[in-house]
């Protein structure tokens, strides 16, 4: 069975640090961009941060730049979102998400066909 | 960043209903765009994905359609399991955006 699993989230102090993991089994890791996608408490999506197969490549929403870092793990089959300054906007459940890339017209789209259950990160002040 | 506006925040509708769900990018974002339903307590779901193809396993009666600035999420008859929420997500300039989530609720 394909599926992702988050591990690391948990009550931390305003301005502290947390890391992130996501376990990936049944499929094969490395062929994958990966994201983290959060959720606030009762709010919607926000796209957090991606990375390529080769890790290559890496992007991110601009409220966590020069903040969080996404890396991976390919011989791992794992995912990581290190989180650095945490405030009081980052509390939120985070999903580790698969994106399987499909393509068309030799554009390539995103496509989260993966999820993981989510880790809840809560920063409290 | 891309603004996505879908509309409308919530509506209600009965069993058997065609529903139609907008989403309206601040700028040209050709068909790349994906739509995710999430129920109460659980992961999104991936349902279309590059504006108008359907996710495999997903059933017939979700549809999408659009280009450019508006696109349209469909479901022809509303089933039980349906009720939920959805949201738009564009792929074409980082960072991604959301929509802000349409609420499907029983009438």
């Amino acid at each position: 069975e394909e599926q992702v699993v988050e591990s690391g989230g948990g009550l931390v102090q305003f301005g502290g640090s947390l890391r992130l993991s996501c376990a990936a089994s049944g499929f094969t890791f490395g062929n994958y961009w990966m994201a983290w996608v959060r959720q606030a408490p009762g709010k919607g999506l926000e796209w957090v941060a991606n990375i390529r197969r080769d890790g290559s490549a890496i992007h991110y929403v601009d409220s966590v730049k020069d903040r969080f870092s996404i890396s991976r793990d390919n011989a791992k089959n794992s995912l990581y979102l290190q989180m650095h300054s945490l405030r009081d906007e980052d509390t939120a459940v985070y999903y580790c998400v698969r994106d399987v890339s499909p393509s068309s017209g030799g554009r390539y789209y995103d496509a989260f066909d993966l999820w993981g259950q989510g880790t809840m990160v809560t920063v409290s002040s | 960043a891309i603004q996505m506006t879908q509309s409308p925040p919530s509506l209600s509708a009965s069993v058997g209903d065609r529903v139609t769900i907008t989403c309206r990018a601040s700028e040209d974002i050709r068909n790349e765009l994906s739509w995710y339903q999430q129920k109460r307590g659980k992961a999104p779901k991936l349902l279309i994905y590059a504006a108008s193809s359907l996710q495999s396993g997903v059933p017939a009666r979700f549809s999408g359609s659009g280009s450019g600035t508006e696109f349209t999420l469909t479901i022809s008859s509303l089933q039980p399991e349906d009720f939920a929420t959805y949201y738009c997500l564009q792929d074409s300039n980082y960072p991604r955006t959301f929509g802000q989530g349409t609420k499907v609720e029983i009438k």
